[in-house]
């Protein structure tokens, strides 16, 4: 069964310092989506993308985040200059359909991100 | 997108059927209802996704009365696998867009 994979699994990282999340989506998947989840709290809506650029946003994703599509298989979200409260479980989704009837989105098993 | 509500948290018994239900006062003519299951350092994981009646699969149903502003996700027979955090979500932009997840149902199976 195809799935969506994200590396690292696990990341530490030093506040101020640039981090890139990657993720590979299924493969005939057309839609990309970055959520957060901090430790106990619900699953935050980052940013979606499709067709090679952002379709929504959320406040949270100001502009210290950024996400691109590098090659046909990736799908990588930046955090330019982490800070204390990036901390959080960041997981990548993907689906295939196009948003007018509802649809499936398949998570990946999530980039836990700690910065100190 | 349509704002829902859940019950925090809902216990069961291994073999019992639980229903989780879900408010959603002001959905919308072309808005869907889906429900996603979290385990703990996890993803969240699809579960089912209905309009509007009763929808079914292999893991659970989905009961949507005529008006849609509620629904009710149905689980059979539960396990201790079971235990987890159950989302319902409102929009039609569960497919493509902006989704938004609400708090949750945490929901504990016994044995």
């Amino acid at each position: 069964e195809p799935e969506v994979t994200q590396t690292p699994s696990h990341q530490v990282t030093q506040m101020g310092q640039e981090v890139i999340l990657r993720c590979v989506p299924i493969s005939n998947h057309l839609y990309f989506y970055w959520y957060r989840q901090i430790l106990g709290q619900k699953v935050e809506f980052l940013v979606s993308f499709y067709n090679n650029e952002i379709s929504e946003k959320s406040e949270i994703f100001d502009d210290q985040f950024s996400v691109e599509r590098p090659d046909g298989s990736n799908f990588t979200l930046k955090i330019r200059s982490t800070k204390l409260e990036d901390s959080a479980m960041y997981f990548c989704a993907s689906s295939d359909h196009d948003g007018t009837g509802g649809g499936e989105q398949f998570f990946g098993p999530g980039t836990r991100l700690t910065v100190l | 997108l349509a704002k829902t509500t859940q019950p925090i948290s809902m216990d069961s018994y291994e073999g019992q059927e639980v229903n989780i239900t879900c408010s959603h006062n002001n959905i919308a003519t072309n808005d869907y209802i889906t429900w996603y299951q979290q385990f703990p350092s996890q993803g969240p994981r699809f579960i089912i996704q209905g309009y509007k009646t009763k929808v079914t699969n292999e893991v659970a149903s989905l009961f949507i009365p005529a008006d849609r502003k509620s629904s009710t996700l149905s689980l059979p027979r539960v396990s201790l696998s079971d235990t987890a955090v159950y989302y319902c979500l409102v929009g039609i932009s569960t497919g493509g867009f902006k989704t938004i997840f609400g708090a949750g149902t945490r929901l504990f199976v016994k044995a």
